[in-house]
């Protein structure tokens, strides 16, 4: 079974300050891209930043990175320099070969950014 | 260029009924995917269509079906609705070919209410 867990429902920061998510998935395909989607309160899912599996290097958009644990299956997301408007629920996905462009998604963290 | 619609936004239908959700991709993009995003059961994969094949489906029961048309449109019905169908309906659009890594992009959803 292919599962991604968020082990953080809510989670809290302050403006400027920098805060790390935590996902865990699990799954037997070598083949697979990893996600993070943020969803507002508008509730439009965008896409924050993605991994390839086979890259060593982790991804960074902007303020936005993370760490990439092959072996643990572990995908952390670091976002620096916070902004009230990264307030919003964020979802750790993957998608496999195997599974046909399905997403699996988590089940999420929601944070919020403090004045 | 105009992002993924999903129309309506907001819909209650009483227990019995069924409903049609309609989701435009965008402008070449030929993959639509359809998710079910509850509190219970967080985001859940229904079916993705391409070039008007249904290519991967979830587990979901029979009462939930899709087409897609030759333009990429594409629509979803669920007949005898239940009280928990209620849910958000998120629809997605790809390239749908090609690498794991095109991105998903997603439309606001349609909030389905059933009473």
């Amino acid at each position: 079974a292919q599962t991604v867990t968020q082990s953080q429902p809510e989670m809290s920061v302050q403006e400027a300050e920098t805060v790390t998510l935590s996902c865990t998935y699990d799954t037997s395909e070598n083949n697979y891209y990893l996600f993070w989607y943020k969803q507002p309160p508008s509730r439009q899912m965008i896409l924050v930043i993605r991994q390839e599996a086979y890259k060593q290097q982790n991804a960074t958009e902007n303020r936005f990175s993370v760490n990439f644990q092959k072996a643990a299956k572990s995908f952390s997301l670091k976002i620096s320099d916070s902004q009230l408007g990264d307030t919003a629920m964020y979802f750790c996905a993957f998608i496999t070969s195997g599974s046909a462009r399905q997403l699996t998604f988590g089940s999420g963290t929601q944070l919020t950014v403090l004045p | 260029k105009a992002g993924v619609t999903q129309t309506p936004r907001y819909l209650i239908k009483t227990r019995g009924q069924q409903v049609t959700l309609s989701c435009s991709p965008i402008s070449g993009h030929r993959s639509v995917s359809w998710y079910q995003q509850t509190p219970g059961q967080g985001l859940q994969f229904l079916f993705e269509y391409f070039s008007e094949t249904q290519r991967n489906k979830g587990n979901f029961p029979g009462r939930f079906s899709g087409r897609q048309f030759s333009n990429s449109r594409s629509e979803m019905n669920v007949s005898t609705l239940e009280l928990g169908d209620s849910a958000l309906y998120l629809c997605a659009s790809s390239i749908g070919q090609g690498t794991l890594n095109t991105e998903a992009f997603f439309g606001q959803g349609t909030r389905l209410t059933v009473v």
